[in-house]
């Protein structure tokens, strides 16, 4: 089945921007997202791109996509503290139930 | 729109104990998930409904696990004779379907099992 890795924290001043890195295995993957969850919250869906992409910018939220290397990036810019939370990347197929496969989370840490 | 809402938030339990989680979904929303979360892990998928069709079921779901959507709209999650290893949160997402890939979670059922 679908293998998602993602790097457990980074940590960044508030104000820079920060990286978020994730791979996965299954090259058919057909949508990959990026989720946002606070603490005991539920997840909320920052954005997504599909796999016939190479980028997506929406506001401070830049996805790049590799796909020969099935590798997916989130980048932030402007780094605020609000932006301290988990988040996770997931990927799915298209055709039937789009249930997406989740990686462990990235923990951001955004210090003053 | 007041997105999904799950009732309860948190619930701790005694092993051996039955319990039942409900997931309203966003109206107009036919597709529901069910998902396990555990501590420093993501979402795992549990199963998911196309209005009042189970369509699907993961390994991960026991036969202590149970599932209902009656009528289409809201979601019951049952657990019978809860073991330990059951404690997690228990999160729900709906999404339109037909094409419409985009789930929105729930803020999630805390389960401590002692």
């Amino acid at each position: 089945g679908e293998d998602v890795e993602q790097s457990l924290f980074l940590s960044v001043r508030e104000g820079d921007s920060s990286v978020i890195n994730c791979t996965y295995t299954d090259s058919s993957s057909t949508y990959l997202y990026w989720y946002k969850q606070e603490p005991g919250a539920g997840l909320q869906l920052l954005t997504y791109i599909f796999s016939n992409m190479d980028m997506k910018q929406d506001q401070r939220l830049t996805v790049l996509l590799n796909k020969k290397d099935k590798h997916l990036s989130l980048r932030i810019a402007d780094t605020q503290t609000g932006d301290s939370a988990i988040y996770f990347c997931a990927v799915g197929q298209s055709g039937g139930s789009y249930i997406p496969t989740f990686g462990r989370g990235t923990s951001l840490i955004v210090h003053p | 729109d007041t997105g999904v809402s799950q009732d309860p938030r948190h619930k701790i339990t005694k092993r051996g104990q039955n319990v039942t989680f409900r997931c309203d979904p966003i109206s107009e929303h036919n597709r529901l998930y069910w998902y396990r979360q555990t501590l420093g892990q993501g979402p795992e998928f549990l199963t998911y409904f196309q209005n009042e069709a189970q369509l699907e079921k993961s390994r991960l779901l026991s036969d202590r696990f149970s599932a209902e959507r009656p009528k289409g709209s809201f979601s019951t999650l049952e657990i019978q004779r809860t073991e330990q290893g059951d404690s997690a949160m228990y999160l729900c997402a709906s999404s339109l379907g037909a094409g419409i890939h985009e789930q929105y979670f729930g803020p999630g059922t805390r389960l401590t099992v002692t």
